[in-house]
């Protein structure tokens, strides 16, 4: 069974830095592409950064360009979402999401998302 | 970026209803598009891809079709389960996008 479980979460302070982890399970982490994605209050989705394979290539929304930073590691199957400079339009849920099995550029798995707060 | 244009924002219907839920990109995306069913406090979940595509398991009143710029989710009979908001999302270029979404709620 395929498993996405992020971490890291929580209350931070504008222009402080957090760290999400999302540790994958059920699937060959290392063969599959991975995207973040995050929801603010009560809004819709929206895309924020992408990684390929084998962590080579990354892909950035220009909203979290420059400030948030996507990464993995094969070897402990987690894809990490490295976030520095936050501000309040960064609160949100972030969810990782895993690309499809098939049409590798949609996503098939999504985990429970976690709660980034940005606030004073 | 290309945008992502669904319509209605929100419809309200009955058991039973046929829906349709329509979705424009503002370039063509060729069949990349998505369709993604997310109920209150849970993460989306993948219902059609590659336009026309039925993720497995997933209902067989679901249908999805559409290529370029103009694609339709549509509900062939709506259950209980299915209100929830519905997200379109295209995959033909980055940054991936999505709709504003459709909210599917009780008449």
């Amino acid at each position: 069974e395929v498993q996405l479980l992020e971490s890291g979460g929580g209350l931070v302070q504008p222009g402080g830095s957090l760290r999400l982890s999302c540790a994958a399970s059920g699937f060959t982490f290392r063969a599959y592409a991975m995207s973040w994605v995050r929801q603010a209050p009560g809004k819709g989705l929206e895309w924020v950064l992408g990684i390929n394979e084998g962590g080579g290539t990354t892909y950035y929304a220009d909203s979290v360009k420059g400030r948030f930073t996507i990464s993995r590691d094969n070897s402990k199957n987690t894809v990490y979402l490295q976030m520095n400079s936050l501000r309040a339009e960064d609160t949100a849920v972030y969810y990782c999401a895993k690309a499809h099995g098939i049409a590798t550029r949609h996503f098939d798995y999504w985990g429970q998302g976690t709660l980034v707060t940005v606030s004073p | 970026d290309i945008q992502m244009t669904q319509s209605p924002s929100s419809v309200s219907a009955s058991v039973g209803d046929r829906v349709t839920i329509t979705c424009r990109a503002s370039q063509g995306v060729s069949s990349w598009l998505a369709w993604y069913q997310q109920k209150p406090g849970k993460a989306p979940k993948l219902l059609i891809y590659a336009a026309s595509s039925l993720q497995s398991g997933v209902p067989s009143r679901f249908s999805g079709i559409g290529s370029g710029t103009d694609f339709t989710l549509t509900i062939s009979s709506l259950q209980p389960e299915d209100f929830a908001t519905y997200y379109c999302q295209q995959a033909n270029s980055f940054p991936r996008t999505f709709g504003q979404g459709t909210k599917v709620e009780i008449k």
